[in-house]
């Protein structure tokens, strides 16, 4: 199984809503990855777990909260989101050993629209 | 910071001709990916490497550390092609890519 699934695929919600990202994959990788991609813009790092524990938090607001429950889940819980946080927001995974960091696998992402 | 230049932003080619896309960077590096994404899709990681060349079906992606320059080539290209295609290198014991601008291609039958 090489894949890394996302759900939902589109989520609209509004600035008052809480709703929750999810990733998955069965690689036996132990980095994951929340980036996100406003439309014709490389994709920016957002937050990076190493076994299970926050490597990486690129300074993004507190209303985003990542959550790791295990080494094949990811979830990215939502707050008080504001329309500009509308764009895909894509999950990776990859090895993370002493032979490096691995090649990042990128899941299909969720297209979120804040109201 | 690590610089990415790809070349050319945008290109069209006619089926079945042979496509190059380039990609330049200023800081060393541990590896670099190369990936691709279909409008409004997520992203496929097509390549990585850190040296040498390697070859998938009609793809092949070649290194130069020295020089500091990567190359993804399509051979006999299709309309299926037609993507983004982004460069991402990441610097030795990060966890960070430092993506390219893209070039869209687009493969008209």
């Amino acid at each position: 199984d090489t894949e890394v699934t996302q759900t939902p695929k589109h989520l609209v919600m509004g600035m008052t809503n809480k709703k929750s990202l999810k990733c998955e994959q069965h690689m036996g990788h132990r980095a994951m990855y929340w980036y996100k991609q406003k439309a014709k813009k490389p994709p920016e790092l957002m937050f990076v777990y190493s076994y299970e524990k926050l490597s990486i938090n690129e300074s993004v607001p507190s209303r985003f909260s990542p959550e790791c429950p295990n080494s094949s889940l990811l979830n990215l819980h939502l707050h008080a989101l504001q329309p500009e946080d509308s764009a895909l927001y894509l999950c990776a995974s990859s090895q993370d050993d002493s032979g490096g960091r691995g090649e990042q696998f990128f899941g299909p992402g969720t297209r979120l629209t804040v109201l | 910071k690590n610089e990415v230049e790809q070349s050319p932003q945008n290109l069209t080619a006619q089926e079945g001709e042979f496509i190059t896309i380039n990609c330049s960077y200023s800081v060393g590096i541990s590896a670099l990916h190369w990936l691709q994404q279909h409008p409004g899709g997520g992203i496929v990681s097509l390549f990585m490497l850190s040296s040498g060349k390697k070859k998938h079906g009609r793809l092949i992606a070649t290194i130069n550390i020295q020089e500091k320059h990567s190359s993804l080539h399509i051979t006999a290209s299709h309309p299926r092609d037609s993507a983004v295609y982004i460069c991402a290198p990441r610097g030795a014991g990060s966890y960070q890519l430092t993506f390219g601008k893209g070039t869209k291609l687009s493969v008209i039958p």
